[in-house]
């Protein structure tokens, strides 16, 4: 089953807003990767956070790791078109081999 | 190619029929992965290669799963005697080890009917 529970399941935003979501675990995560997935396409990978309180940025997309690495977010600024697709978190523990995907958060722009 | 090359891209199946799904990882990637997704949902682990090697398949929802890579390069997974629950779209992805970035194929989409 899924470890990781991401929030909001959706979100609709008008092009230029900005736009969170949410990963959270009740236990400690040794490492959270982000992806995307476009309608109809296949999970594209972001991001790999490791250390607690990492922060990491992508032109307009902000990555953070909790300081308890239990939670992680992904903030995208001034959102544009091009960012409408679903957005995994995935945890790995420590010692397994298994990739834990969140159920997802699908952002939907207006334009 | 480039990335990781999966076939056929949809399947259409008669409940009961078996299926073999194929996976063309990224030349020298050492670690190849399935994944089911369901339609709304994020990918579900099924199994893990290292080489030819299987070291996890613990995600196999039954013994009507089988995956296996024998030379270390391409994959099948092969589902026999399909039902309807199978129906989902089934992704391979490829990693240089199992700790770094995972690439993603395109997926096949299989419809148990």
């Amino acid at each position: 089953g899924q470890q990781v529970m991401q929030i909001p399941q959706y979100q609709h935003v008008q092009e230029g807003e900005d736009f969170t979501t949410y990963c959270n675990s009740s236990t400690t995560l040794s490492n959270i990767q982000w992806y995307k997935q476009r309608p109809g396409g296949h999970p594209v990978f972001l991001i790999q956070l490791v250390k607690s309180g990492e922060v990491k940025k992508q032109k307009r997309l902000t990555f953070q790791f909790g300081e308890a690495k239990k939670n992680s977010s992904l903030h995208i600024t001034a959102t544009q078109t091009t960012d409408v697709g679903t957005y995994f978190c995935a945890e790995r523990r420590a010692g397994s081999y298994q990739l834990t995907f969140g159920k997802g958060t699908k952002l939907s722009v207006i334009p | 190619g480039a990335g990781v090359s999966q076939s056929p891209r949809y399947k259409v199946a008669k409940r009961g029929q078996d299926v073999a799904l194929r996976c063309d990882p990224i030349s020298g990637h050492v670690s190849l992965f399935w994944y089911q997704q369901a339609l709304g949902q994020g990918p579900e682990f099924l199994t893990y290669f290292q080489n030819e090697a299987q070291l996890d398949k613990s995600g196999l929802p039954s013994d009507r799963f089988f995956a296996e890579r024998p030379e270390g390069s391409v994959s099948t997974l092969k589902i026999q005697r399909t039902q309807q629950e199978d129906s989902a779209v089934y992704l391979c992805a490829s990693s240089l080890g199992f700790k770094a970035e995972a690439f993603f194929g395109q997926g096949t989409r299989l419809t148990v009917v």
